[in-house]
């Protein structure tokens, strides 16, 4: 089974300062999908970005940039620029990429990450 | 953009009785939906698939009589927590999934805003 971990609870940065969240899962499969969610106090899960893991480039949204190691099963999440409207949980996620099993679009969550933006 | 609507937001409801959450998908048909329950301060915990027109595959350890989902269109899964008792309190959020070609894109998960249900 695939498992996904965040190994830090809480982080805080500074305003319009750099942060990074890091994300490490474990998989046999090669092909897969993985995803930063951000949940904020409204409990709205939304999609932050994500990495299909065929590709060699890292995702880039805006601010938001990932640095995907497949051979270490490393998914960081870089904030740049840390705005107040940053702070929330952030999920890391990992996806098979078989449409065909049933079940196969499901998400596996990290424990998540609460990042605090200090004004 | 594609919406999910869940309701109700908010619920209370007195130990034993039962509750009924709704999950629709506004502006897509969604084949498949997604149950997950979430503990305050805690990560997302996925209950259940469910697949329209079929019988919804449970996570090992969630009780299917007591938690019930019914797929019975493309637009809505709903999730019934029978007997609900004070441990039964939680948030409940609902994702749902477009059918997409295989050979695209990732087929990214819609959100409901979530549920809270609070037994007493």
């Amino acid at each position: 089974a695939q498992t996904v971990t965040q190994s830090q609870p809480e982080m805080s940065v500074q305003e319009a300062e750099t942060v990074t969240l890091s994300c490490t899962y474990d998989t046999s499969e090669s092909d897969y999908y993985l995803f930063w969610y951000k949940q904020p106090p409204s409990r709205q899960m939304i999609l932050v970005i994500r990495q299909e893991a065929y590709k060699q480039q890292n995702a880039t949204e805006n601010r938001f940039s990932v640095n995907f190691q497949k051979a270490a099963k490393s998914f960081s999440l870089k904030i740049s620029d840390s705005q107040l409207g940053d702070a929330a949980m952030y999920f890391c996620a990992y996806r098979r990429s078989s449409l065909i099993i049933q079940g196969a679009q499901k998400l596996v969550f990290g424990q998540g990450t609460r990042l605090t933006i200090n004004p | 953009g594609a919406v999910v609507s869940q309701h109700p937001s908010w619920v209370i409801c007195k130990s034993g009785t039962s509750v009924k959450i709704e999950c629709r998908s506004l502006d897509f048909q969604a084949t498949t939906m997604f149950w997950y329950r979430q503990f305050p301060k805690q990560s997302l915990m996925l209950m259940a698939t469910s697949n329209e027109g079929s019988k919804a595959t449970y996570e090992q350890g969630v009780e299917k009589d007591k938690f019930l989902i019914n797929h019975a269109s493309l637009t809505l899964s709903t999730l019934t927590v029978t007997s609900a008792h004070p441990e039964d309190s939680s948030f409940y959020i609902c994702s749902a999934s477009r059918f997409v070609n295989p050979e695209g894109g990732a087929n990214v998960l819609t959100f409901g805003a979530g549920s809270r249900l609070t037994v007493l």
